[in-house]
């Protein structure tokens, strides 16, 4: 069964530094992983997703995740953060051709001027 | 651009109340799918429905039943609201073709029960 969990339900950084979200993943087949983002009192959108391509994936807005087989882990990154990044991320896992994903618990990031 | 859009950004209902989400899609997706959203419990799978008149449940069926008629329009339906299916409530579409394949997200609805 796949599982996808998020360390940190909450993180704050402040503006311009590095944001880093985790996401660790358990798959008995090869998965494909997805970043979405959550502004506040909007539905979510694709961040950006890994399709056994390019181990590393560039996304919308700066974002980037590396996707770590040995370590089964796929963190979004961005370098410098800004205020607009404020929002609830997502990561989720599908796996086994079945068209659903299971969905991590979501971390809040907060950006601070 | 993909637009899902649903019926109402916000509902308040009486608990006993027959309560119907609409949700539609332009795209042509042959997946469309209802999740409910609450605080620290992420996003939970309610139905996921393949095709017109195809359907199957999720993770939370319970309380809940689901109408696609069309390709386009997927309903969820609340046959009897009770106080805790006071939600958010975000429909998705995506196409068939791959697992790969984005979901893309209506703006939700936020359901009150009272």
């Amino acid at each position: 069964a796949q599982s996808v969990t998020q360390l940190g339900s909450h993180v704050s950084v402040s503006e311009g530094a590095l944001v880093l979200l985790r996401c660790n993943y358990s798959s008995s087949v090869p998965p494909y992983l997805f970043w979405y983002v959550q502004y506040p009192n909007q539905g979510l959108q694709l961040l950006l997703k890994y399709t056994s391509a390019a181990t590393l994936v560039k996304g919308i807005n700066g974002f980037e995740a590396e996707f770590k087989k040995s370590e089964t882990s796929f963190h979004l990154t961005k370098p410098s953060a800004h205020m607009s990044d404020a929002a609830e991320y997502f990561c989720a896992v599908e796996a086994g051709n079945n068209r659903k994903l299971i969905w991590g618990l979501g971390t809040s990031l907060a950006v601070n001027p | 651009d993909v637009k899902v859009t649903q019926s109402s950004r916000y509902l308040v209902k009486r608990t006993g109340e027959k309560v119907f989400l609409e949700c539609v899609q332009d795209m042509d997706h042959e997946n469309m799918f209802w999740y409910r959203q609450d605080p620290g419990l992420g996003l939970r799978l309610i139905y996921f429905s393949y095709d017109v008149k195809m359907k199957e449940k999720g993770d939370i069926p319970e309380g809940y039943s689901v109408s696609r008629e069309k390709k386009e329009r997927f309903s969820l339906i609340l046959e009897s609201a009770s106080t805790n299916q006071t939600s958010m409530y975000l429909c998705a579409s995506s196409y068939s073709g791959t697992s790969t394949d984005t979901q893309y997200f209506g703006p939700g609805t936020r359901l009150t029960v009272l």
